[in-house]
């Protein structure tokens, strides 16, 4: 069964200041890998997602993420962090497992703070 | 506008007294699903649904029912509610199945059991 880690409980980061988020996954084949953020008090949004192809992927609200095979990683990234960028980020690992229907694992979760 | 709707959005409620928090979408999306979200543990999947009168547990399915009457509908119905189901709800639905489809989440339901 595939597994997701967000090593990073909380990080705090001034605005103007470049981000990495970092998410390790266990699963045997390719994964299709996703960032969500949650805003206080809203549901989840898709930022970026990744399944094939170049390793870079390109998201909304000016994120990155990089897969990185050899690492079992896919951090997201931002060279310029908002004050709107406070939220929770989540990252999920989307598996096709035979007899499973399940779509997403999700990360425990990386809470963002953005000081002033 | 393409949303998933939840309703209602806070809920206090006491030990026993059955309840359903209803989901809706209105995207024509097959796939739907109940998340729910505790510090620290991330989302885990309660219930999902593959189309209309199919349905199949998730991660943490104990003390939770759904049903799947009509393809946008997907309510979420606790018997008798405990404090541990004490929690943050999310619906959420996708196009199809498939685990690169992008999904869709409603706003969260609040829920607190006494």
């Amino acid at each position: 069964a595939q597994s997701v880690t967000q090593p990073d409980i909380h990080i705090t980061v001034s605005e103007g200041a470049s981000l990495e988020l970092r998410c390790n996954y266990s699963y045997g084949a390719t994964p299709y890998l996703f960032w969500y953020v949650q805003s206080p008090g809203q549901g989840l949004q898709l930022l970026l997602k990744y399944f094939s192809g170049d390793t870079l992927v390109q998201g909304i609200k000016g994120f990155e993420a990089e897969f990185k095979r050899s690492q079992s990683s896919f951090n997201l990234r931002k060279p310029s962090v908002h004050w709107s960028d406070a939220a929770e980020y989540f990252c999920a690992v989307g598996a096709a497992s035979s007899g499973s229907a399940r779509q997403l694992t999700f990360g425990s979760g990386t809470q963002l703070t953005v000081l002033p | 506008e393409a949303q998933v709707t939840q309703n209602p959005r806070y809920l206090i409620t006491v030990t026993g007294k059955k309840l359903t928090v209803t989901c809706s979408q209105n995207m024509n999306h097959e796939y739907m699903s109940w998340y729910r979200q505790d510090p620290g543990l991330g989302l885990r999947q309660i219930y999902y649904s593959m189309n209309v009168e199919v349905t199949d547990k998730g991660d943490v399915p104990e003390g939770y029912k759904v049903s799947r009457k009509e393809k946008r509908n997907f309510p979420l119905i606790l018997e008798s509610p405990s404090p541990n189901q004490t929690s943050l709800y999310f619906c959420a639905s996708s196009l199809t199945r498939g685990p690169q489809e992008t999904q869709y989440f409603g706003p969260g339901t609040r829920l607190l059991v006494l």
